[in-house]
């Protein structure tokens, strides 16, 4: 089974920092997810990621296969970010099943 | 488009009591699947399709039974509910049938408590 873990798993920012939250995973793995979810419970994609680097808007997500680690950074932050942001890696040997971390709730301050 | 559809948003079930929550999904997605969210616990799947016809088990399975006699619907019963199934499921589906090359798409989630 893939072991996931985010860090921190709570983070409370100012209005403009850059944040970084963190996800490790002990199975290598060819794929990696991010998402979002609300304060209201609704889940949203963010990246699906197997190398290197995606950008979208404010948003960035890097994977290293060798060390089995992803970083999700926000620059810019903005209230309006406040959610927890949840990593998901496949489960060792699966391609149908992923297991997701526990979850890293961000709080930006205005 | 309505994406992925859950019904109902909450419901209250006593023990023993059976029921289904339904997802139906309107993109002609390949894979669907039902997590449950826990307090302190990441999502954990219960069970998954990778097309009408073809169901598996996930991490949780016990206690739940799904079908996927059509690509649209995906629905999810519980034959004899336990306190221990309260929590917050959430369906989600892709377009192809692993979990690779393409995101996630999450319906709204369905808060179920049993008493």
């Amino acid at each position: 089974k893939n072991e996931v873990e985010q860090s921190p798993q709570n983070l409370t920012a100012q209005e403009g920092e850059f944040i970084t939250i963190n996800c490790s995973y002990s199975v290598g793995i060819s794929a990696l997810h991010w998402l979002q979810q609300h304060p209201g419970g609704g889940i949203v994609s963010l990246f699906m990621l197997s190398s290197g680097k995606k950008k979208h808007g404010r948003l960035i997500a890097t994977i290293n296969i060798q060390e089995k680690h992803s970083s999700l950074h926000i620059t810019a932050s903005h209230p309006r970010d406040s959610a927890v942001y949840i990593c998901a890696v496949p489960q060792g040997g699966s391609n149908y099943k992923l297991t997701f971390g526990k979850g890293t709730l961000l709080t930006v301050n205005p | 488009n309505a994406g992925v559809t859950q019904t109902p948003k909450f419901q209250v079930l006593k023990t023993g009591q059976s029921m289904t929550l339904q997802c139906a999904q309107d993109m002609n997605h390949e894979y669907m699947s039902w997590y449950r969210q826990d307090p302190g616990m990441g999502l954990r799947l219960i069970h998954y399709s990778v097309g009408a016809g073809i169901t598996d088990q996930g991490e949780v399975p016990n206690g739940y039974n799904v079908s996927r006699s059509t690509t649209e619907d995906f629905p999810l019963r519980l034959l004899s509910a336990a306190p221990s199934q309260t929590s917050v499921y959430f369906c989600a589906s892709k377009p192809d049938g692993t979990i690779y090359n393409s995101p996630l798409h999450f319906g709204n989630g369905t808060r179920l408590t049993v008493t």
